[in-house]
């Protein structure tokens, strides 16, 4: 079975600095690893993913993501946090082969601080 | 390039009633997902569908609740017999089912309330 972490329920930071969401997985296999974000009442609007290739990806809205395999973490990072970056942020992952279902963590909200 | 598009975006039902809930994929996508969203929770997998085929129903409840993508129209999301633990957002998601495109794109969802 596959599953996905997300350690902290919300994330506080000021704008500005550096923002960072955790997230670590469990999958048989090679992942695929996706990061997407809710505004409230809609739905969820794709960020970036990681296939394959460079550990660090890139995404939407000057957001990156770094695989790390040892550790099984594919954390969100952005350099500087906008006030308007202020949502729920959830992370999946689906295995490469077979199943394409996505499992989803249960989420981090994300408050930046004007 | 009109999105993925749920309808209806909030449907109220009464226990017992049956709720019907919509999805048209993006453009060129063949590949649907439902999910269920709980308040303050992560979306759960409940099915994947291809026209005219359900490829993993593994999350879906063995009772009341069916699927289906006919080959005209929009998905469908059935449940009969509702009661008040349906209560939730259903997203629906596509994806053009390409080798190299994984990722889901979803719609805006559909909020059940059972009273």
């Amino acid at each position: 079975a596959q599953s996905v972490a997300q350690p902290e329920d919300q994330v506080n930071v000021a704008e500005g600095n550096p923002l960072t969401v955790k997230c670590t997985y469990s999958v048989s296999g090679n992942p695929y690893l996706f990061w997407y974000v809710q505004y409230p009442n809609r739905g969820l609007q794709f960020l970036l993913k990681y296939i394959t290739g460079d550990n660090l990806v890139k995404g939407s809205y000057g957001f990156e993501a770094e695989f790390n395999k040892s550790q099984t973490s594919f954390h969100l990072k952005k350099p500087s946090a906008l006030v308007s970056d202020s949502a729920l942020y959830f992370c999946a992952v689906s295995r490469q082969t077979g199943r394409r279902a996505l499992t989803f963590g249960s989420g981090t909200r994300l408050q930046v601080q004007p | 390039n009109a999105g993925v598009m749920q309808n209806p975006r909030h449907l109220v039902r009464r226990r017992g009633q049956e709720a019907r809930l919509r999805c048209s994929p993006m453009k060129g996508h063949s590949h649907v997902y439902w999910y269920r969203q709980l308040p303050e929770e992560g979306l759960k997998f409940m099915v994947y569908l291809q026209k005219e085929n359900i490829i993993d129903e593994s999350g879906m409840p063995k009772e009341r609740f069916s699927a289906e993508f006919p080959k005209e129209g929009p998905s469908i999301l059935r449940i009969q017999q509702v009661v008040r633990g349906d209560s939730a957002a259903y997203f629906c998601a596509s994806s053009p089912g390409l080798e190299s495109s994984y990722e889901q794109y979803f719609g805006p969802g559909t909020r059940l309330t059972v009273t």
